[in-house]
């Protein structure tokens, strides 16, 4: 069983779409995350949801929406896509010593 | 803004030697300490984690962290090709932070056959 999954894997879309990527993990962790890594590998934080409420909100264009819908799964949704949003998007969860643990990772192409 | 450093590399070194991987970081009351290895197209996975000072030993990965002096550090012996990979240093932030981990940009680690 996989502890943290995405999908998609990856997604190709055009600038000004809107996508959403989706992330659940089963490991009974309370806090889940959503990094960046750009190109040059920068691993960059954006958000972070313990027990489904919000605690920690970067500052990242308010077309990035995250939602929890319940513990074990957090999503992210992105209005208007554009060119500088290409990275790798990756879920995370953190267990009580703070060890993080990552999902394969997103990788978004926006043409 | 809470800042880890590392250099950023290459690191290269033939099989059988040691890599030495370093790390700074600014928050001098900072408390837990991680190492994750990131291979290429793949996501960040912890390989060893530190709170104390000293020495933490897990196979052929040594840890060392000098809170004193703010660094951490990352020892490979008996260096493998296959730990050819990049290395994220991450430091636990405390206070309005602690829920998150501040991430130094990597050291890239080549070991030659």
């Amino acid at each position: 069983d996989t502890a943290v999954s995405q999908t998609p894997k990856y997604l190709v879309t055009q600038m000004g779409n809107d996508k959403s990527i989706k992330c659940e993990q089963n490991l009974g962790h309370d806090t889940m995350y959503w990094y960046k890594q750009d190109s040059k590998k920068f691993l960059k934080i954006m958000f972070s949801y313990n027990n489904k409420e919000l605690i920690i909100n970067e500052t990242v264009p308010n077309r990035f929406s995250p939602k929890s819908p319940d513990k074990a799964h957090l999503n992210l949704h992105i209005n208007s896509l554009e060119l500088g949003d290409s990275a790798v998007y990756f879920c995370a969860t953190r267990d009580r010593d703070f060890e993080q643990y990552f999902g394969p990772g997103t990788r978004l192409t926006v043409t | 803004q809470k800042e880890v450093e590392q250099n950023s590399g290459p690191l290269s070194v033939p099989e059988g030697a040691i890599a030495s991987l370093n790390c700074t970081y600014s928050d001098r009351v900072s408390q837990s300490f991680f190492w994750y290895r990131q291979y290429s197209g793949k996501s960040p996975e912890l390989i060893m984690s530190i709170y104390s000072n000293g020495d933490k030993e897990d196979g052929r990965f040594t840890a060392q962290l000098n809170k004193a002096s703010q660094y951490v550090s990352l020892l490979i012996r008996d260096s493998q090709p296959s730990d050819s990979a990049t290395y994220l240093c991450a430091v636990k932030g405390r206070g309005s932070t602690l829920g998150r981990l501040y991430f130094g940009r990597g050291t890239q680690l080549t070991v030659w056959p």
